[in-house]
């Protein structure tokens, strides 16, 4: 089946380390997506991307990271610039993002610092 | 910048009651609106969406939404509300002017009671 797919669902990080969050989608879609959830403030962009090879900082890139090296993979890493990293982190992709395509989004991250 | 902002953020509900969630954006030059629905720990899926043409747009599980040019304006309705319709929505905007963003509203959380 075609879809989107994040790992891992739950994932536990130290302070100071770097964690890295996977989305991958066979959807073949050209835009992809990463957004942060916090109770109460909806979905925060991080970053997005377009075409492969280039991507864009939403409104909260700082301390994070990403790459879109292949156009059905698109990492997020989570540095330890990232004051505040607990949160539920969600991928999207969609096909044409000008016109009007829809984004579909994976089942989402928990990210929890320890 | 673009904004969305969804004015209530519970809406508390009687089974087979109307319900009414309002979203308003602020700028209304070539976007695209959405709403999504969300159940605990999990993505998001499409609920309806608005690209052109009729203001009245219909979406799956009886939800509809009326687009209003005038007062930036994408209130969802459901006229007879279930149980299984306690979740969180969120109304989204993409906007072509500033570079297929999609910005999403801080979410309306639905609690439907028997």
């Amino acid at each position: 089946d075609g879809g989107i797919t994040q790992s891992p669902k739950y994932l536990f990080r130290k302070e100071g380390q770097n964690v890295t969050l996977s989305c991958e989608q066979n959807l073949n879609h050209d835009a992809m997506y990463w957004y942060r959830q916090d109770p109460g403030q909806g979905l925060r962009l991080i970053y997005y991307s377009q075409i492969v090879n280039d991507f864009q900082k939403g409104d909260i890139a700082e301390g994070y990271s990403v790459s879109r090296e292949k156009k059905e993979s698109f990492p997020l890493t989570v540095t330890s610039a990232q004051k505040n990293p607990t949160a539920f982190y969600l991928c999207a992709s969609s096909i044409r993002p000008g016109q009007g395509s829809e984004a579909f989004f994976g089942q989402g991250t928990r990210l929890t610092v320890v | 910048a673009q904004s969305v902002t969804q004015l209530d953020s519970q809406v508390p509900v009687f089974e087979e009651a109307p319900v009414e969630l309002r979203c308003n954006y602020s700028s209304s030059v070539s976007v695209y609106l959405f709403w999504y629905v969300q159940y605990p720990n999990q993505g998001l899926q499409l609920l309806l969406k608005y690209l052109s043409g009729s203001t009245l747009v219909k979406g799956i599980n009886g939800f509809e939404a009326e687009f209003n040019k005038s007062q930036t304006s994408f209130h969802l309705r459901k006229p007879s509300v279930h149980i299984s319709d306690t979740a969180e929505y969120f109304c989204a905007v993409n906007d072509k002017a500033a570079g297929n963003k999609l910005t999403f509203g801080g979410g309306t959380r639905v609690l439907v009671k028997p």
